[in-house]
C-alpha cells in the first residue's frame, strides 16, 4: 500500500555512526511500529507508538531511539550503529480500531561495515 | 511470554500437489492470529487472519485451541505461491503488537 512509506531503501554506513530510519504514513494510523527482520528470527519487535508523543520498547529495543512528534511520522535512530544492528528494517501502522491488522512499508536494508 | 513457532524453515512442494505450513503458539492470553506473506524482496502482506475466517488465494487457516496450531493449507500449490510465509500471533493489550514466527520459505517446483 502506497500509505506507508519507508527511507532510504538502501542504507550502508560504519559502525559508531548514527543513522535514522524515517517511517511515514498518510492513513493516520493511532499506532506505528518498527521491526527487524533476521534470518532464523522472522521479525521483531523494536519499538512502537500508540499516538504522538507516546512509545514504548518491543522485545530489541537496545542501541536504538525512537520519537513520534507527529501522528505521520516515526523516525528510528542508531546512535551508535553496531554491526549487529545490520538487518532488514519494516515499519507497520495500524489503526486504533482494535480488529484491524497491521500495514507494512517496504522495507529498509541497513549495513553496517 | 508468548511465542510462534513454525517448525519448517524450507519447504518445497511440486506445483499441484498441497501444501500445509505449521504453525504453534503459546500465549496465555486469548490468541488472535494470522499469516502474512513476503514475496521476494516485497513487504509483508497480510494473507488471512482466523477471525475473518477467509479463503484467500486458495489459503485456509484454521485456528485450533485444543492443539494451539494455526496452520496454513492449500490443496493445489501454484509456483506463484513461492514466498516467505510467517505467522502472527496478535497480544491482547490495546495496541495489539505482533509476534512473529521465524518463517518459512516455501518454494514450489514446476
Amino acid at each position: 500500500d502506497a500509505g506507508i512509506t519507508q527511507s532510504p531503501r538502501y542504507k550502508i554506513t560504519e559502525t559508531g555512526r548514527q543513522v535514522t530510519l524515517m517511517c511515514h504514513q498518510t492513513w493516520s494510523h493511532s499506532y506505528m511500529f518498527w521491526y527487524r527482520q533476521d534470518l532464523g528470527h522472522g521479525l521483531r519487535l523494536i519499538y512502537y507508538s500508540a499516538a504522538a508523543d507516546i512509545t514504548d520498547k518491543g522485545e530489541v529495543p537496545d542501541g536504538y531511539v525512537v520519537s513520534r512528534s507527529k501522528t505521520e511520522n516515526f523516525p528510528l535512530t542508531l546512535e551508535s550503529a553496531t554491526r549487529s544492528q545490520t538487518s532488514v528494517y519494516f515499519c507497520a501502522s495500524r489503526d486504533k480500531n482494535w480488529d484491524q491488522p497491521q500495514h507494512f512499508g517496504d522495507g529498509t536494508r541497513l549495513s553496517i561495515l | 511470554a508468548q511465542r510462534v513457532t513454525q517448525p519448517e524453515k524450507l519447504l518445497s512442494v511440486f506445483k499441484g500437489a498441497p501444501v500445509e505450513l505449521k504453525c504453534n503458539y503459546s500465549y496465555s492470553g486469548s490468541p488472535e492470529l494470522f499469516w502474512y506473506v513476503q514475496y521476494s524482496r516485497q513487504r509483508l502482506q497480510l494473507l488471512l487472519r482466523h477471525i475473518s475466517r477467509e479463503s484467500i488465494k486458495g489459503f485456509t487457516a484454521d485456528l485450533n485451541k485444543g492443539e494451539t496450531s494455526f496452520h496454513l493449507k492449500k490443496p493445489f500449490a501454484q509456483e506463484e505461491d513461492s514466498a516467505m510465509y510467517y505467522c502472527a500471533l496478535s497480544l491482547s493489550g490495546s495496541a495489539r503488537q505482533l509476534t512473529f514466527g521465524s518463517g518459512t520459505q516455501l518454494t514450489v517446483l514446476p
